[in-house]
């Protein structure tokens, strides 16, 4: 079980907006510690999204925003396309365990 | 653009020892900016932190695998890193994968490298 909690699955039509959670505690985000999210798409390696909390590498379409509040963290993506349907990470550092986590994942599905 | 690949056997026995390398183009791992890590990814464990480094000296290592991982650099070559994981078992088998940190992201990837443990 990960020290980064985030929801199996979501799911949105095209062009709405989706936002998918990452819970954590006092020793990872709350700390605060960094988080950045990830897109794997289907048979690819992950994919940098976020960094940063909210920053976008250079590339990433502005659809895609970051958040982080307290001990949990969220990722945002705004007028969903069908190119969005993956799975979705989000990572930081915990300092109890001495190591970078990722969540669970979250496998987005476009309607 | 830094381009990152996985190289190394696809299948070995329990107890043996995992030697990848990843080969690193269009970048070199003497940069400054960037640390250097490993990764690996399977149904049973999610996304896996492993292990990471930078060219200065600077190893830092996943407490749950330190015991059997060494990463390292080959001073000849600042365009290839290595992971070694040792006394392989059943629950090592995964897709593994290098990449570039920065920031504490991993912001480049290489595409993986399937490695199964089995008798």
């Amino acid at each position: 079980q990960s020290a980064l909690t985030q929801p199996p699955s979501v799911s949105g039509a095209p062009g709405q907006k989706v936002t998918i959670s990452c819970t954590g505690s006092s020793s990872n985000i709350g700390a605060p510690q960094d988080v950045h999210w990830y897109q794997q798409l289907p048979g690819a390696a992950p994919k940098l999204l976020i960094y940063k909390n909210t920053d976008r590498p250079s590339g990433v379409p502005d659809r895609f925003s970051g958040s982080r509040s307290g001990t949990s963290a969220s990722l945002a993506i705004t007028g969903l396309q069908p190119e969005d349907e993956a799975d979705y990470y989000c990572q930081s550092y915990d300092s109890g365990l001495r190591a970078s986590i990722f969540g669970g994942g979250t496998k987005l599905t476009v309607l | 653009q830094v381009r990152l690949q996985e190289s190394g056997p696809g299948l070995l026995k329990p107890s043996e020892t995992l030697s990848l390398t990843c080969t690193v183009s269009g970048g070199y791992i003497n940069s400054n900016y960037f640390y250097w890590g490993w990764f690996r990814q399977s149904p049973e464990r999610g996304l896996e932190w492993i292990a990471s480094f930078h060219y200065s000296g600077s190893t830092y290592y996943n407490p749950s695998l330190e015991s059997r991982v060494t990463i390292s650099a080959n001073t000849t070559s600042v365009t290839h890193f290595y992971l070694q994981l040792s006394t392989v078992t059943a629950a090592d088998s995964a897709m593994y994968y290098c990449a570039r940190r920065s920031s504490g992201a991993a912001d480049s990837w290489g595409q993986g490298i399937m490695v199964t443990v089995s008798s």
